[in-house]
């Protein structure tokens, strides 16, 4: 079956310095990778979502490219900023694509400290 | 203000008994879906719903069943609880169900906890 391997558990980063959380996955099928972020008391949002090979995604600062030979979607900003400190998740669909039934990654918790 | 509303926030149950697990989206969406994170576990999904019918269950036990009276609504009811099943319940929609625009729109979430 799906799965997604994402960076364990506590990532501790100084404001300013750059971020990567490293997402891998493993499917059978087709693929569309997405980040989502859950600040603490909130509902887990969409960060990015991507499908295309090698073509660079972009929003709120955040990046991250599929790379379907290395079957990796990670996730970077340059400059981390105090809040961005939240739980990210690096999830994968079907060859549909939906949101039907994702496949999720066990999260990686971003701090960010002055 | 918070358009997937999930009640309570928080829940605290005895092994045995029955809960529901209310949702409700404002988002105006067609599909809604329910996913579980237990301690140290990705969140998975358990159902799919569109237009208030079951599309998808990924969930083995019948001890976990959807209740869509509207289309807006999807709660979850759970029986015979176990300790096991002490988890953070989300409840999320989607536009549509299937298509590769769709994007996921997730609740707070409800903490259970079974004692």
């Amino acid at each position: 079956g799906d799965s997604v391997t994402q960076t364990e558990g506590l990532v501790t980063l100084t404001e300013g310095l750059p971020v990567m959380l490293n997402c891998t996955y493993q499917t059978a099928y087709s693929t569309f990778l997405f980040w989502y972020v859950q600040h603490l008391n909130e509902a887990p949002k969409l960060l990015l979502k991507s499908s295309t090979d090698n073509k660079r995604t972009e929003h709120q600062g955040f990046h991250a490219t599929l790379h379907k030979s290395s079957s990796s979607f990670h996730l970077q900003k340059s400059s981390a900023q105090l809040s961005d400190s939240a739980l990210y998740y690096c999830a994968l669909s079907d060859s549909t694509g939906g949101a039907d039934r994702l496949t999720f990654g066990k999260g990686t918790q971003l701090i960010i400290q002055p | 203000d918070p358009k997937i509303i999930q009640k309570p926030k928080y829940l605290v149950a005895v092994t045995g008994s029955e809960k529901i697990l209310i949702c409700e989206q404002y988002l105006g969406h067609n599909a809604m879906y329910w996913y579980r994170q237990s301690a140290k576990k990705p969140l998975e999904f358990m159902f799919s719903y569109s237009y208030q019918k079951l599309m998808d269950n990924q969930t083995a036990s019948s001890r976990f069943q959807p209740q869509s009276s509207k289309k807006n609504h999807l709660d979850l009811q759970i029986t015979a609880l176990k300790p096991d099943d002490s988890a953070t319940y989300f409840c999320a929609s989607s536009r549509d169900w299937g298509g590769d625009q769709n994007t996921l729109y997730f609740g707070a979430g409800t903490r259970l906890s079974v004692l």
